[in-house]
């Protein structure tokens, strides 16, 4: 069955600095993975998405992701953590076992950037 | 353009009352999913509409849940004689149509208190 780990419920990170959120996935046949990120009191927001072709995702606000079939790995990725970017994030992982389309989403990380 | 609408944004009600929960999906999106998300979880797969027809309800965790999709665009999520642990966000997400790398689009939720 696919499934979709985020280790860190919680990673903190100073303004300006470069930030990652982990997620690994097990999957029997190819990855379809997204990142979304949730503000409160609001939905899920999409930032990017790996279906195929390039490692390296790029995606809304700055953010990418990089695939890595060797360690089942898509983690989020930023250059310059901004103060806004302070929020809930969801690695997802599309259920390629149903013909539905449904995600399977981890836990969820929070992202704390401090001024 | 206008995104996934849900109304209402929030509901209270009492143990063993029936609610409805509304979603109004993107304008020519033919898919549209519906996921519960606990407090402190990631969202899960509820069900899943290509147009009219439900093609996948195997997310619906027993028969007092049940839902609909009439004319292809709006869907109404039911839950008969809620229980307290039915209290949770229920979001709902729409995509262009079924394929695997479509990426879905969420609703803000409907938070759902049950007492």
């Amino acid at each position: 069955a696919q499934s979709v780990a985020q280790p860190e419920d919680q990673v903190n990170v100073a303004e300006g600095n470069p930030l990652t959120v982990k997620c690994t996935y097990s999957v029997s046949g190819n990855p379809y993975l997204f990142w979304y990120v949730q503000y409160p009191n609001r939905g899920l927001q999409f930032l990017l998405k790996y279906i195929t072709g390039d490692n390296l995702v790029k995606g809304s606000y700055g953010f990418e992701a990089e695939f890595n079939k060797s360690q089942t790995s898509f983690h989020l990725k930023k250059p310059s953590a901004l103060v806004s970017d302070s929020a809930l994030y969801f690695c997802a992982v599309r259920d390629i076992g149903s013909n539905t389309g449904k995600l399977i989403f981890g836990q969820g990380t929070t992202l704390q950037v401090k001024p | 353009g206008a995104g996934v609408s849900q109304t209402p944004s929030n509901k209270v009600t009492e143990k063993g009352k029936y609610v409805e929960l509304r979603c109004d999906p993107i304008s020519g999106h033919t898919a549209l999913y519906w996921y519960r998300q606990s407090l402190g979880q990631g969202p899960e797969f509820l069900i899943y509409f290509q147009g009219t027809g439900a093609a996948d309800d195997s997310g619906l965790p027993n028969d007092r849940f049940f839902a609909v999709r009439p004319e292809g665009s709006v869907s109404t999520l039911k839950i008969q004689r809620t229980e307290r642990g039915d209290s949770a966000v229920y979001l709902c997400a729409s995509s262009p149509q079924r394929g695997e790398w479509e990426t879905q689009y969420f609703g803000p939720g409907t938070r759902l208190l049950v007492l």
